[in-house]
């Protein structure tokens, strides 16, 4: 079992709607949550970072943890063509080595 | 800005002829990752440094060698690169193992 499982896609969504993108993790000591984008051929870039349960928001962006079921999520309301990327989910614990999904292609249709 | 910054950005090769990847960071992070991202995979954590302690990951290859001379710099060895190590290379930094900060990544090709 991998530590980090993505539905690998792809997603497409006409503009302007909500886009729900979700991960699993097994390790129930995992404490730390990313969100990243990644263009093609370019660098992750960070999107969101929380730390243990709960939501945090940043925009049109929402970042859910459910430490009960492992289960992430990235919300993003009013979507818009420049978010059609790849979207890495990542986790870690207190240690050295976060562990990425394979990430999830979204496709933002004007 | 303080920003990863990773040269060069395209990098061809011949097999087995040897190629060094290079990163700076000025965020003055305490600790530099290389990763290895191939086509629609996960980026695949090849070693880190915390300061000068370096950390090998298990499974990766002798072949990928690693040196970080400085806070700032950190270099990216493949002593006799073969097809399969034709990927996009990622350098990152992070502050005490917390949020990781990507470089634009260096996309190898091997002929």
């Amino acid at each position: 079992q991998k530590e980090v499982e993505q539905d690998p896609g792809p997603l497409s969504v006409p503009e302007g709607a909500i886009v729900s993108l979700n991960c699993t993790y097994s390790n129930s000591a995992f404490q730390y949550f990313m969100w990243y984008r990644q263009y093609s051929r370019k660098g992750p870039e960070l999107l969101m970072y929380t730390y243990s349960s709960g939501n945090k928001e940043d925009g049109r962006f929402t970042a859910q943890v459910d430490k009960s079921s492992k289960y992430i999520s990235l919300f993003i309301r009013d979507s818009q063509p420049s978010d059609s990327a790849t979207y890495l989910c990542a986790s870690g614990d207190t240690g050295n080595q976060f562990y990425f999904g394979t990430g999830t292609s979204l496709t933002v249709i004007p | 800005d303080a920003m990863v910054i990773q040269n060069p950005r395209y990098q061809v090769t011949q097999f087995g002829k040897p190629v060094t990847l290079s990163c700076s960071q000025t965020l003055n992070h305490n600790v530099m990752y290389w990763y290895q991202q191939k086509s629609s995979q996960a980026p695949k954590l090849l070693f880190h440094y915390y300061d000068k302690d370096f950390n090998n990951e298990a499974d990766t290859p002798d072949n990928f060698q690693s040196r970080r001379p400085n806070t700032s710099f950190c270099f990216l060895d493949i002593r006799s690169p073969g097809l399969g190590d034709a990927a996009m290379y990622l350098c990152a930094t992070s502050r005490d193992f917390r949020e990781q900060y990507f470089g634009p990544g260096t996309r190898l090709t091997v002929t």
